[in-house]
């Protein structure tokens, strides 16, 4: 398995542009989510998605948009790139299975984002 | 969720156990103890978890105080490449939006 694969690994926009970071898992997870990181700091979640069709918001979803129309794939749309947005953006995958254990989060490499 | 409190950073030497400390006082009934670390720029990585007893596995200990208001994170023979910062996090079972602090700065020196 490639388990989460996140494209591009870098990428720099100029203010107003937009662009599509990609997410793919090869895990059949049902649980998606989407999360950003800024510099010494934590991670905040974004978007999720608990299955295909289904996406709700998290911590700081102002500026991005998501959707799943299928259970592989969980893209994240920035609309109108700001340079608040600079970023690494790290996509994570679970099961939605009962129990503890299911809930461990596979997360992909990142994406570096540089707004100008 | 409850909130979790980690000390911002901790030194350990080669070889020996590093112990991570996490407070979560206002933990529910059903809420987890995860632990996860970032190792420079990468992902973060699953570690452990418990609910109220100790757990092991191939990587680490968890020992959880018998009320649940703080845990312990031990790694037994740390190494350099367990130098990354390590993130304690309460969740429920169900969902998958986990909630992460700033979390301890773990450096091994040799």
């Amino acid at each position: 398995n490639a388990g989460v694969t996140q494209t591009p690994k870098f990428q720099v926009l100029k203010t107003g542009q937009s662009m599509t970071l990609q997410c793919a898992q090869d895990m059949n997870h049902e649980y998606m989510s989407w999360y950003r990181q800024d510099p010494g700091m934590g991670l905040r979640l974004i978007h999720y998605s608990v299955g295909a069709g289904i996406t709700d918001q998290g911590e700081v979803p102002n500026g991005y948009n998501v959707s799943r129309s299928t259970t592989e794939d969980f893209p994240l749309r920035l609309l109108s790139a700001a340079p608040s947005q600079t970023s690494v953006y790290f996509c994570a995958s679970s099961y939605s299975g009962g129990g503890a254990y299911y809930n461990e989060q596979f997360f992909g490499p990142g994406t570096r984002l540089t707004v100008l | 969720d409850a909130k979790t409190t980690q000390p911002p950073s901790m030194d350990c030497a080669e070889g020996r156990a590093a112990n991570l400390p996490c407070n979560h006082s206002t933990i529910s009934g059903n809420e987890y103890v995860y632990w996860y670390r970032q190792i420079h720029s990468q992902g973060p990585q699953y570690i452990i978890h418990g609910l109220k007893n100790n757990e092991t596995n191939e990587m680490a200990s968890l020992i959880i105080t018998e009320d649940r208001k703080s845990s312990t994170l031990i790694l037994p023979h740390a190494t350099l490449r367990d130098t990354a910062v390590y993130y304690c996090i309460v969740q429920e079972t169900s969902g998958s939006r986990l909630t992460f602090g700033e979390g301890t700065q773990l450096t091994v020196n040799p």
